[in-house]
């Protein structure tokens, strides 16, 4: 079984300009998470989807939004980055909208913003 | 507010002793309380988890124990391997933010050979 994928592994931005991030959730999963990791820090949660709807969201300013897509895909989008913003963004799934359901992470998706 | 705690931020110990790491948490209605393990270039890997109407859960060399009176829950790790050298999250669920997961800070685990 396919675990969860994000693309790209790397990206490379300078300040004020837009990322997306993407990640696919393990099959049969229809909620996906996104988290923030810094360097030297835990995660961060960011944002909550399940049934292309938003669920919840972490205290992220509105230039980080996303989307679910029918397939549940997901995406992120961060908008005019700042250099803070640099940091390993993760993706998790996991099966329906109960938060004791064990959330499987990809490998995430490194950003750096010049 | 919404706030997990966790200590030490680095833990370096002999190969076959034993590894202790504590969380402390702010919200008393926090009922799910996991433990992920992140290895070098991957994402976090749930190893054990425990819900609050449980106060110790064991699975092989790691066990986990929860103090819901104090607000405090600790990993265990027993006969350490060099395997287990990651860094390990705790986690506990706030639901008067919306019923999502808070994680704590990290732990950096080394175990000498």
């Amino acid at each position: 079984e396919a675990g969860v994928t994000q693309s790209p592994t790397h990206l490379i931005k300078t300040r004020g300009q837009q990322a997306t991030l993407r990640c696919s959730p393990i099959s049969g999963h229809t909620s996906v998470y996104w988290y923030q990791q810094a360097l030297g820090l835990g995660l961060q949660f960011l944002l909550w989807y399940d049934e292309g709807e938003e669920r919840n969201r972490g205290n992220f300013p509105p230039r980080f939004s996303g989307r679910q897509f029918p397939n549940y895909s997901s995406e992120l989008n961060v908008n005019a980055l700042e250099l803070e913003d640099s940091a390993l963004y993760l993706c998790a799934s996991s099966w329906g909208l109960q938060i004791t359901n064990e959330q499987f992470f990809g490998p995430g998706t490194r950003l750096t913003v010049l | 507010g919404e706030n997990v705690e966790q200590h030490p931020s680095t833990l370096s110990v002999q190969e076959g002793d034993s590894a202790v790491i504590k969380c402390t948490y702010s919200d008393s209605a926090s009922n799910y309380f996991p433990w992920y393990k992140q290895e070098l270039g991957k994402g976090p890997q749930l190893i054990i988890d425990i819900r609050s109407n449980v106060g110790e859960k064991k699975d092989q060399r790691i066990a986990v124990t929860l103090n819901k009176t104090a607000k405090h829950f600790s990993l265990h790790i027993t006969e350490t391997q060099p395997e287990d050298s990651a860094v390990y999250f705790c986690a506990a669920t706030f639901k008067a933010a919306g019923n999502k997961l808070t994680f704590g800070g990290g732990t950096r685990v080394l175990v000498k050979p």
